[in-house]
């Protein structure tokens, strides 16, 4: 059972546009969420986290939001540049889950120049 | 500051065999966590460890299993390697045990179970 899921396994955007990737979770005791990057040949590297008790947090290009009633959050990122092309991972903890981060299946976003 | 290390990078192992995975944090990180990544199930947590001890535990059989050093770097083993086990074996160091502790990852082991 997926608990956080990334229904777009890819994404493509032109440069300079507003990239946006979703995700969605199913596990309500999640209050804690963060978005990864992976270049291939490397590790996932951390981007941008939030708590559950806010529903934006900026670094930057990049601005997470968090919807609780929908149990939604979305990563935009802008402008998109093309270093920006990696596999995007959504994450999320619980306080009384056993699992340290629980990641969603990855979306692979392509900036094109 | 030297990043996360982990060996080897790439291992080839058959069916019924055994495999140790090692990772080294980063300096003066206490907690290592491994995970597990394969096509289209995304990362998934493995076990973690925090001053030798196991912390938590994912879903995963017994055939799998970790220890934490004194200094701690962590190993990995999987017993009786199973065609499925084939995957990148991530491992991530943070500071302490906290949840909200950024979690810094590893360039990860490929293993091919053949």
């Amino acid at each position: 059972d997926q608990q956080v899921k990334q229904n777009s396994p890819s994404l493509s955007v032109q440069e300079g546009r507003i990239s946006i990737l979703n995700c969605d979770y199913t596990n309500s005791m999640f209050d804690y969420f963060l978005w990864y990057k992976k270049y291939p040949a490397e590790g996932p590297t951390f981007l941008i986290s939030i708590s559950s008790i806010k529903d934006k947090n900026e670094d930057g290009r990049f601005t997470v939001f968090l919807n609780k009633s929908a149990k939604h959050l979305s990563l935009h990122i802008v402008p998109s540049q093309p270093g920006d092309s990696a596999v995007y991972f959504c994450a999320a903890s619980g306080a009384r889950g056993n699992e340290k981060l629980t990641f969603g299946t990855g979306t692979r976003l392509t900036i094109i120049p | 500051k030297a990043g996360v290390t982990q060996t080897p990078r790439y291992l080839i192992k058959t069916r019924g065999q055994q495999v140790t995975l090692s990772c080294s944090p980063i300096s003066g990180h206490r907690s290592v966590s491994w995970y597990q990544q394969t096509p289209g199930q995304g990362l998934q947590f493995l076990f973690e460890y925090f001053s030798e001890t196991q912390r938590n535990k994912g879903n995963f059989p017994g055939r799998f299993s970790g220890r934490q050093f004194s200094n701690s770097r962590s190993e990995m083993n999987v017993s009786t390697l199973e065609l499925g086990d084939s995957a990148l074996y991530l491992c991530a160091s943070s500071l302490t045990s906290g949840r909200t502790d950024t979690q810094y990852f590893g360039p990860g082991t490929r293993l091919t179970v053949l």
